[in-house]
């Protein structure tokens, strides 16, 4: 268990809806990344917050948008959704000292 | 444009052999990073390499990286069924800020 949660483990929908995933980083960690985790795209990064600031954007969709809270947890929002959208999405956190931390992932079905 | 390629892809092999799976990045780097992800699961970390000529070890796996050559090799040795996964290397670039950039991952069945 590395520490870091997400919730929903799996969430399915349809095209066209929109989708909120959340994450929850370790205790202390400022630092949330958000990954993408496809059969054709493989490991992509999306976005990266730290303390509640938007730090780095990888390939993130203009259709997919993320923050991050005072308390430090993170959302992902995912609209318009298309069926290539369907992955897994992981947040993983860390400190300054460098290793990111993964959580369990989110699965995404979209019918 | 980081790239970071693994070889190899798929590696089937026995129990009790030695292999190594090796990976290569484009351009330079802060930190090389190894992760194992079983079937379904997340990806755990390994292996954290900082500095050229690092060496990591940990039970039956070792991880090295010649920030020159811009290659880091993950040795097996005397490999057991439990080390059958998925394994990934990822490189940092934008002093962390950027994320991580992984390879394609390396997928190692190890048979008894």
């Amino acid at each position: 268990d590395s520490g870091v949660t997400q919730t929903p483990k799996h969430l399915i929908t349809a095209t066209g809806q929109r989708v909120t995933l959340r994450c929850s980083p370790r205790s202390g960690d400022l630092s949330v990344y958000w990954y993408q985790q496809s059969l054709d795209q493989g490991l992509q990064f999306l976005i990266h917050y730290y303390n509640g600031e938007e730090r780095a954007k990888g390939n993130i969709l203009e259709r997919f948008s993320a923050q991050q809270f005072p308390d430090l947890h993170s959302e992902l929002n995912l609209s318009s959704l298309e069926l290539g959208d369907s992955a897994l999405y992981f947040c993983a956190s860390s400190s300054r000292v460098d290793t990111q931390y993964f959580g369990p992932g989110t699965r995404l079905t979209v019918l | 444009e980081l790239k970071v390629e693994q070889n190899p892809l798929f590696l089937s092999m026995q129990e009790g052999k030695n292999y190594t799976i090796y990976c290569n990045y484009s351009t330079t780097s802060d930190r090389l990073y190894w992760y194992r992800q079983d079937p379904g699961k997340s990806l755990e970390s390994l292996f954290v390499l900082l500095s050229n000529g690092a060496v990591k070890q940990e039970g039956r796996l070792m991880a090295s990286l010649d920030t020159k050559a811009r290659l880091s090799t993950l040795h097996i040795t005397a490999a057991v069924h439990d080390l059958s996964a998925t394994y990934f290397c990822a490189v940092a670039s934008g002093g962390g800020a950027d994320g991580l950039t992984f390879g394609k991952g390396t997928h190692l069945i190890i048979q008894p």
